[in-house]
């Protein structure tokens, strides 16, 4: 069974703190996202990546970084937290080659205080 | 740009028909899809369509595309309360790249 994984369900910090959230996918995908979903404004779109060590902004990347350092993995920095990006992140997968389909982990919903 | 719209919510009765609408402005998107997340959930993939169909039937599910008014609408037949969930429509970006998704349509489903 196709799996993507994140790290935490729940998350806590603080304003100014430094935090990652981890996603793991174990179908050997090439491509894998970061989304933050917001009531009322659906998915958006913070990063991707397409490759190892590869990765392109997407709507919305200010505050946030990336880093891909196996295929598997996919992490999301946030530098120094700040109130405006409580929210639920979701991250996905998909293959190239494929119907574009995206395999999505359950989220993690990040409150910054 | 790229966009997709959808309404934010239906409501319904348990047994009755659901159609959710959705507009998308990208017409080389090769796919558009209907993804459904439910409560505390990330999203799943519902079905798909492939651009140069009209009509897509799985079990309870019918996918109708109007290309011309870049109009997709999912068909949900005998709505049970476990469909209850958000219903996203999506399309790919211009670049291929991505998907862009709507903000969702919140289906609610009373018995």
């Amino acid at each position: 069974d196709v799996k993507v994984t994140q790290s935490s369900r729940y998350l806590v910090k603080r304003t100014g703190e430094k935090v990652f959230l981890e996603c793991v996918q174990d179908m050997d995908h090439e491509n894998m996202f970061w989304y933050r979903q917001d009531p009322g404004l659906g998915l958006r779109l913070i990063y991707f990546s397409y490759d190892v060590k590869m990765k392109e902004k997407g709507d919305i990347p200010e505050g946030y970084s990336v880093s891909r350092e196996k295929k598997e993995r996919f992490s999301l920095i946030l530098e120094s937290a700040s109130t405006n990006q409580t929210s639920m992140y979701l991250c996905a997968s998909s293959s190239i080659g494929t119907a574009d389909e995206q395999f999505f982990g359950p989220g993690t919903r990040l409150t910054v205080l | 740009g790229e966009d997709v719209e959808q309404s934010l919510f239906l409501s319904v009765r348990e047994g009755d028909s659901s159609v959710i609408n959705c507009t998308y402005t990208d017409s080389s998107s090769t796919y558009l899809y209907w993804y459904k997340q439910e409560p505390g959930a990330g999203l799943q993939l519902l079905t798909y369509i492939f651009s140069n169909m009209d009509m897509k039937q799985d079990q309870r599910l019918t996918v109708l595309l109007n290309k011309k008014d870049k109009h997709l609408s999912l068909r949900i037949a005998d709505t049970q309360t476990g469909d209850s969930a958000i219903y996203f429509c999506a399309e790919s970006n211009q670049a291929g790249t991505a998907l862009i998704f709507g903000k969702g349509t919140t289906l609610s489903v009373s018995s």
